[in-house]
């Protein structure tokens, strides 16, 4: 129930191209979706961040979209850039009821945006 | 505005020993978290402390404990040393407990041989 299962593991996208990351998770308690951007030797970054009573969210070139009653969420990265390639990992996590900050992460995607 | 700090972000100890870890958040910010990442398990919460007081604990053994401070700076330690706690460990601040975005440090890369 507490799990944010992630996919692919992997993504190879030629540089301009369309990255598409997605999270599905089980808990409907959830009420805090971020997306976190790591690269190698740092720690996670926030990207972008959505609640439930949102159905897309857009900043820049990276945009989540939200589907509360399939309980999934993923992100897509418009234009990839080489600069873009990167660890993502999304998360999840019950602030409204629980009173805690305490995130849930999927097991990361690692795209590799080639020139 | 300095970022979260984390001290040391280098660390090898031998199986048995214990660590102490330090975590200084963003200045004004209250709530710290820590979390340990591995290419196994990924990313999983260990604690998060506010205003001083654990308010959340992973499911970790007994043996990681941690603490926060008046001025908010967090360590977090682990007794008896096992391999299987090589691995990166990471500290995140917020203003708040539930409502704030968490700001990640570099984290302490610990190596247990």
């Amino acid at each position: 129930q507490q799990q944010v299962k992630q996919s692919p593991q992997s993504l190879i996208v030629q540089k301009g191209g369309i990255s598409i990351i997605n999270c599905a998770y089980e808990n409907t308690a959830f009420d805090y979706f971020p997306w976190y951007q790591q690269f190698p030797g740092k720690g996670p970054a926030l990207l972008i961040a959505i609640r439930p009573d949102v159905s897309e969210k857009k900043e820049g070139r990276f945009t989540i979209s939200f589907n509360k009653s399939a309980k999934q969420f993923s992100l897509h990265i418009m234009d990839s850039q080489p600069g873009d390639s990167a660890t993502y990992f999304c998360a999840a996590s019950n602030r409204g009821s629980s009173n805690t900050g305490k995130l849930i992460f999927g097991q990361g995607t690692t795209l590799q945006v080639k020139p | 505005k300095a970022g979260v700090t984390q001290t040391p972000r280098y660390l090898i100890k031998t199986r048995g020993q214990q660590v102490t870890l330090s975590c200084s958040p963003i200045s004004g910010h209250r709530s710290v978290s820590w979390y340990q990442q591995t290419p196994g398990q990924g990313l999983q919460f260990l604690f998060e402390y506010f205003s001083e007081t654990q308010r959340n604990k992973g499911n970790f053994p007994g043996r990681f404990s941690g603490r926060q401070f008046s001025n908010s700076r967090s360590e977090m330690n682990v007794s008896t040393l096992e391999l299987g706690d090589s691995a990166l460990y990471l500290c995140a601040s917020s203003l708040d407990l539930a409502g704030d975005t968490q700001y990640f440090g570099p984290g302490t890369r610990l190596t247990v041989l």
